[in-house]
């Protein structure tokens, strides 16, 4: 597609149980990059992936989160046992290379994500 | 401990009005300073500024980056209301040059 896409654009979840986000990135991007953000702040770094590899997972605030992406292309953000602290938009970015601070990182539009 | 400070936080203005965004950074080995426009939610990118650009314009849309003062100003001139949006500044260092590290953002209003 012409961007980067996301889905659901909504999910309202109970709090405990476990969902998945999914990310479709510009096609020929190898760099994707999931972000969080929380009302009234800006977006936070959760993990980068280079190819199919995780290049960086330090955003990660705790292992109830987990991200794949298993052939280099879509990426799922999978995360265990909700919390209520965890309602967000969750947003990917996709760049052409990545690993690079002059790579442009492109924006799909986010899910919100409500835990109740 | 690294941060970007955007002010102000929110602003109103009038359609015709010039405004000018300011985003003060503390960054050890920096690299870059970028600009995004946020409206609804996906954020879209305006301008990135390194210390071998760093001055950029695009239409009504420009941007400086001081690098003795270490800020960086979004100027929009003539505004109309679809520049109504939140305004970020992220940065890049060296200690991740991937990761964008956004500041909390500047909330735009331009009423007709």
């Amino acid at each position: 597609g012409a961007g980067v896409s996301q889905t659901p654009s909504n999910k309202v979840t109970e709090k405990g149980k476990y969902v998945e986000l999914r990310c479709d990135p510009i096609s020929g991007h190898t760099a994707l990059y999931w972000y969080r953000q929380s009302l009234g702040q800006g977006p936070e770094f959760l993990i980068y992936f280079q190819g199919t590899g995780a290049a960086d997972d330090s955003g990660l605030p705790n292992d109830r989160f987990f991200a794949v992406r298993p052939e280099g292309s879509v990426s799922t953000l999978k995360i265990q046992r909700t919390e209520r602290g965890d309602s967000a938009v969750y947003l990917c970015a996709s760049s052409r290379s990545g690993g690079s601070s002059t790579d442009t990182q492109y924006f799909g539009p986010g899910t919100r994500l409500t835990v109740l | 401990e690294d941060k970007v400070v955007q002010s102000p936080l929110s602003l109103v203005v009038h359609e015709g009005d010039t405004v000018t965004l300011n985003c003060s950074y503390e960054v050890t080995n920096f690299r870059s300073l970028l600009w995004y426009k946020q409206e609804k939610k996906a954020p879209t990118f305006l301008f990135m500024l390194t210390s071998s650009g760093i001055e950029k314009k695009s239409g009504r849309l420009s941007s400086i980056l001081d690098k003795k003062e270490l800020f960086s100003i979004l100027n929009i001139t003539a505004t109309q209301t679809g520049d109504s949006a939140v305004y970020l500044c992220a940065y890049t260092n060296s200690n991740s040059g991937y990761a964008l590290n956004f500041g909390k953002g500047t909330s735009l209003l331009v009423t007709p």
